[in-house]
């Protein structure tokens, strides 16, 4: 079975201020895909990143980076200067490697404001 | 490109009463397309997923179905609405034949039964 934890319910932090979303899952398959999916006020789910568990590189997209830890089980996602347009829900989510998306496990979600 | 429609924004609906919710996908042949529900804990639950006309799957038992007439139409719906089919319901399509393709969603649907 599968499961994605997201332990920090709510953060705040004061916009320009380095932020870490934590996510850690478990999983028996040897190969499996991340991902990081963002929930603004507005309320739909936007994609920011898939990860195949075959690549460990870290990866960073502007101010946004993801640090894969595979010996740890780890996927942490960090917002770098953060602005008030971050704040939203974040959701960590693991696939098999012949999922569609009804394989999907999502974490809980992590709550992101950023205050002015 | 590909862009996805869900309305209403909003619903309020009695006990009892029947309710439809739809969703449709431009830009895109045969999408994947699936029905989500995200109670008020934020956990989100797959309720449906079709991966062509009229062909449904259903995730999880309850008072809820829903419906693919057409390739890129999906419909939710329920005969007699219980209290707790209130939540915030998400329709989402990714590409098909694609494994692990991403999941793009609506802007969702509040409902509450009152």
């Amino acid at each position: 079975a599968q499961k994605v934890t997201q332990a920090q319910t709510e953060i705040s932090v004061v916009e320009k201020e380095d932020v870490t979303l934590d996510c850690v899952y478990e999983t028996r398959d040897t190969t499996y895909y991340l991902f990081w999916y963002k929930q603004p006020p507005s309320g739909e789910l936007v994609f920011l990143i898939r990860r195949n568990s075959f690549d460990e590189q870290n990866e960073i997209s502007g101010r946004y980076s993801w640090n894969f830890q595979k010996s740890t089980s780890s996927f942490n996602f960090t917002i770098t200067a953060s602005q008030v347009v971050d704040s939203a829900v974040y959701f960590c989510a693991l696939s098999p490697p012949s999922g569609s998306a009804r394989q999907l496990t999502f974490g809980s979600g992590t709550q992101l404001t950023v205050l002015p | 490109s590909q862009t996805i429609h869900q309305w209403p924004a909003t619903l309020v609906q009695p006990v009892g009463s029947p309710l439809s919710l739809e969703c449709t996908v431009e830009g895109t042949s045969n999408p994947n397309l699936y029905w989500y529900r995200q109670a008020a804990g934020r956990g989100l639950q797959l309720l449906f997923y079709s991966v062509g006309i009229g062909q449904i799957s259903s995730e999880v038992p309850q008072n809820l179905s829903a419906s693919r007439p057409q390739d890129r139409q999906f419909i939710l719906s329920s005969k007699k609405l219980l209290l707790s089919d209130s939540g915030f319901y998400l329709c989402a399509w990714n590409l098909p034949g694609v494994n692990n393709s991403p999941l793009h969603f609506g802007n969702g649907t509040r409902l509450t039964v009152t």
